[in-house]
């Protein structure tokens, strides 16, 4: 168990709708990464948050937004749904990005696997 | 922006032999991550290299850094069926850690 919770786990939603994403991240961590995985592909960073705040932003779509909220959880907003939406959704989270001597490896949950009908 | 390859996409070995998968970054990095995914599973941190020509080792697995902090390596020494998934080096920049494609990892017995 890697301390960070996902939920829901799967979801199944049609086309056009919007659907959101929990990421519970370890306690303690202040770092929120949210990363896209479709079917034999690797990971597609989102987004960061670092304590409430966007730190990083990578290649995610305007239908997506995302939030961290002060106690620290993070919810990913997906809307106006398309099949190639169809993926799992990984959150990890990290003590801090910052320095090159601690400890910065990320968390994973299990995943949101999203399926677009 | 920052960008990860890492090369091969997969990597079909028989047992008890070895391997090595390759990740280059564009730019230079604070350090590199490497993470194991079993097939239906979630990524799980392996080993976080921090120095330039830094090496560590877990087992049969070894780990290097390139001087310019740029490249790093996974090299895997008597293959196992336990080895099989697909292994992801990530690079953390600029507070971003941006991952490669992975390498799939599949055993022939």
């Amino acid at each position: 168990d890697s301390g960070v919770t996902q939920t829901p786990k799967h979801l199944i939603t049609a086309t056009g709708q919007r659907v959101t994403l929990r990421c519970s991240p370890r306690s303690g961590d202040l770092s929120v990464y949210w990363y896209q995985q479709s079917l034999d592909q690797g990971l597609q960073f989102l987004i960061q948050y670092y304590n409430g705040e966007e730190r990083a932003k990578g290649n995610i779509l305007e239908r997506f937004s995302a939030q961290q909220f002060p106690d620290l959880h993070s919810e990913l907003n997906l809307s106006s749904l398309e099949l190639g939406d169809s993926a799992l959704y990984f959150c990890a989270s990290s003590v801090t990005p910052r320095g090159t001597g601690g400890r910065t490896e990320a968390f994973f949950g299990q995943g949101t696997r999203l399926t677009v009908v | 922006g920052q960008q990860v390859m890492q090369i091969p996409q997969y990597q079909h070995v028989q047992e008890g032999e070895d391997f090595t998968t390759y990740c280059n970054s564009s730019t230079t990095l604070s350090n590199i991550q490497w993470y194991k995914q079993r097939p239906g599973g979630h990524p799980v941190f392996l080993i976080q290299l921090v120095k330039s020509g830094e090496v560590k080792k877990q087992k049969r697995l070894t780990f290097q850094f390139g001087e310019a902090k740029k490249n790093s390596s996974l090299h895997i020494t008597a293959t196992q069926t336990t080895d099989v998934g697909t292994y992801f080096c990530a690079g953390l920049r600029d507070y971003k850690l941006s991952f490669g494609a992975g390498t799939t990892v599949t055993v022939r017995a």
